[in-house]
């Protein structure tokens, strides 16, 4: 068990609105990351952190933020939410880098009407 | 660019049958790993090995084995004498092999398994 939540678990938001996912480790790993999963597109990356204050963008970072102020703390933003990112976010973390597994939270499923 | 392909969408099995996922990608890097993770009805996302790109050998554990073949750019999943519970969808996916960065996952598209009495 890698120790990871999510919060919310669920959501439903409207159009325009902002939304913050929170992902939550207990064992401070360095690197943790946030993708989506979506159908015909399997996960993708948005945005993956090396450190406190440390991030950088994935793949599909557009549209999203990210902060990192605590080791055991990585939150994504969406800054105005579209039905487009509707999604089932996944958090992850490595316990190494570049060639270490990732184990992954819960997930969130997001709903943006 | 990074890339993965699952060619198989899905699968549909009965118990008991042998079946094989496969799994190709393209890198540029020399250095690479490649991994498989099963996301069963539930959600969740389960880790089920790693493999570097020095390493050809074959990998068994238990029921599951895996063929990595460098010289056509694949990575296929062996379920022997599949049961109900290996019903999931499995990710292939990618990452560069660089220590001391961030581990940047490139995942396939998933194959649904679907293992039937």
């Amino acid at each position: 068990d890698a120790g990871i939540t999510q919060s919310p678990r669920h959501k439903v938001t409207e159009t325009g609105t902002p939304v913050t996912l929170r992902c939550h480790q207990t064992e401070n790993h360095r690197y943790m990351y946030w993708y989506r999963q979506d159908p015909g597109h399997g996960l993708r990356l948005i945005h993956y952190s090396y450190g406190v204050k440390d991030t950088d963008k994935g793949e599909v970072s557009d549209g999203y933020s990210v902060s990192r102020s605590k080791t055991e703390d990585f939150l994504l933003t969406l800054e105005s939410a579209t039905s487009s990112q509707t999604s089932v976010y996944f958090c992850a973390i490595s316990y190494t880098g570049g060639p270490g597994e990732q184990y992954f939270g819960p997930g969130t499923r997001l709903t943006v009407t | 660019a990074q890339k993965v392909t699952q060619v198989q969408t899905e699968i549909s099995v009965v118990e008991k049958e042998d079946v094989t996922l496969d799994c190709v990608y393209e890198t540029r890097d020399t250095t690479y790993y490649l991994f498989w993770y099963k996301q069963p009805p539930s959600g969740e996302l389960v880790f089920l090995i790693r493999r570097n790109s020095f390493d050809e050998q074959n990998e068994i554990s238990g029921r599951y084995s895996w063929n990595f073949q460098k010289s056509t750019s694949s990575f296929n999943f062996t379920i022997t004498a599949s049961q109900v519970v290996d019903s999931a969808v499995y990710f292939c996916a990618l990452s560069d092999g660089r220590a001391g960065t961030a581990s940047k996952l490139t995942f396939g598209t998933g194959t649904r398994l679907q293992v039937t009495l």
